[in-house]
């Protein structure tokens, strides 16, 4: 079966310095790999999206994502971030390129921004 | 254009009680999947529906829990003599064929269960 890890549970990082939070996966196929971020007490926002192509995507909020097949990876980066940029950040694959693409998550990242 | 809603946005249920939790899928959405994220972790997917046909109910921990879609718009889950372990955020996405050829799931705001 699929599965999603997040290594770091919590990362504390200062206002205006750069960010990466990993993502690694189990997969025998290449999957569909997205990043959401969920605010306290708000649902999921998808930042980015790898469907296929090129392996650096961009997304919303200045976040992109590489794809690494070799490593099993798809880490997102930042390079300054922003004090709103606090929350939590969810990795999730999905496995088919269909209706039906339920998503599996990993157990999440917990960013706070110092000042 | 309007998002995912869900009602309501917070449910206290005493243990036993039945529970009923709504979704409106964003307009067109033919797809819709319901997720159950227990404090601290990430979504686990409960269920998943094609218009009214549900397709997908492996994820659905009992036989206690229950989703329909009757006219292929609002979904309802409904989840029967609520138990401790139920307590957790119940999450609604719809999907739809993006630009970028893969689809797209669009998560509402979640009901908040506390089964007391």
């Amino acid at each position: 079966a699929q599965s999603v890890t997040q290594p770091d549970i919590h990362i504390t990082v200062s206002e205006g310095a750069s960010l990466e939070l990993r993502c690694n996966y189990s997969y025998g196929a290449t999957p569909y790999l997205f990043w959401y971020v969920q605010s306290p007490g708000q649902g999921l926002q998808l930042l980015l999206k790898y469907f296929s192509g090129d392996t650096l995507v961009q997304g919303i909020k200045g976040f992109e994502a590489e794809f690494k097949r070799s490593q099993s990876s798809f880490n997102l980066r930042k390079p300054s971030v922003h004090w709103s940029d606090a929350a939590e950040y969810f990795c999730a694959v999905g496995l088919t390129n269909n209706a039906g693409n339920m998503l599996t998550f990993g157990g999440g990242t917990r960013l706070m921004v110092k000042p | 254009g309007a998002g995912v809603s869900q009602s309501p946005r917070y449910k206290v249920a005493k243990r036993g009680q039945d529970v009923a939790l709504r979704c409106d899928p964003i307009s067109g959405h033919v797809s819709l999947f319901w997720y159950q994220q227990a404090l601290g972790q990430g979504p686990e997917f409960l269920t998943y529906f094609q218009n009214e046909a549900q397709l997908d109910k492996s994820g659905l921990p009992s036989d206690r829990f229950f989703a329909e879609r009757p006219e292929g718009s609002v979904s309802t889950l409904k989840i029967q003599r609520t138990q401790q372990e139920d307590s957790a955020v119940y999450l609604c996405a719809s999907s739809f064929r993006s630009g970028a050829g893969g689809y797209e799931q669009y998560f509402g705001p979640g009901t908040r269960l506390t089964v007391t």
